[in-house]
């Protein structure tokens, strides 16, 4: 089964200080991809981040970036500058290639605070 | 605005009834998928449907169905309603079945009395 991990329930951060989100998944497959999606409290499900799993190359998206550790099967997202509008759900996703059933894990509410 | 509109934000039904959730795609999109998600059981794959035809099927209950018109709009429709089927019902559309880029709708809240 194909499972995607998030321990931290809940996390918090000052403004313009970094902060690191844990995910790990669990699959016997080799090509995939990951994402993170925020979810702000408008509930909309934005995509921040993805990573191909033949990509080496960590993905960066401005101050969002990811550590893809794929023998560990990790896949952290990296915020630096924290911002007051980066507070929200953050959620790893994870889907292998020629399949449609993206799993998500159970989310991080994560806090920047002033 | 994500292109993905799902109408209508917010609905409020009594057990037993049927409801019909709409999902429009983003503009030029041919694959929709609908998710829900609930407390606990966190986000789900349900339905997948890429240019009119059900590709993928996830963990989609028997009194739920859904379809795609040649509009390519979709709905959902979820039939005998019971408390648990209370959640936040995701639409997310994506150019075609091998884009996972997927861009999600901002729901609609569904609330079982």
């Amino acid at each position: 089964a194909q499972t995607v991990t998030q321990s931290q329930p809940e996390m918090s951060v000052q403004e313009a200080e970094t902060v690191t989100l844990s995910c790990t998944y669990d699959t016997s497959e080799n090509n995939y991809y990951l994402f993170w999606y925020k979810q702000p409290p408008s509930r909309q499900m934005i995509l921040v981040i993805r990573q191909e799993a033949y990509k080496q190359q960590n993905a960066t998206e401005n101050r969002f970036s990811v550590n893809f550790q794929k023998a560990a099967k990790s896949f952290s997202l990296k915020i630096s500058d924290s911002q007051l509008g980066d507070t929200a759900m953050y959620f790893c996703a994870f889907i292998p290639y020629n399949n449609n059933d993206m799993r998500f894990g159970a989310g991080t509410r994560l806090t920047v605070k002033p | 605005d994500s292109g993905v509109t799902q109408t209508p934000k917010h609905l409020i039904t009594a057990t037993g009834q049927r409801v019909t959730l709409r999902c429009s795609p983003r503009s030029g999109d041919l694959s929709v998928y609908w998710y829900q998600q609930s407390l606990d059981q966190g986000l789900q794959f349900l339905i997948q449907y890429y240019n009119g035809e059900e590709r993928a099927k996830g963990n989609i209950l028997e009194r739920f169905s859904a379809q795609q018109f040649p509009d390519l709009h979709s709905e959902l429709n979820l039939s005998s309603l019971e408390l648990g089927d209370s959640a936040l019902y995701f639409c997310a559309s994506s150019v075609d079945h091998t884009d996972y880029g997927y861009t999600f709708g901002s729901g609609t809240r569904l609330t079982v009395v």
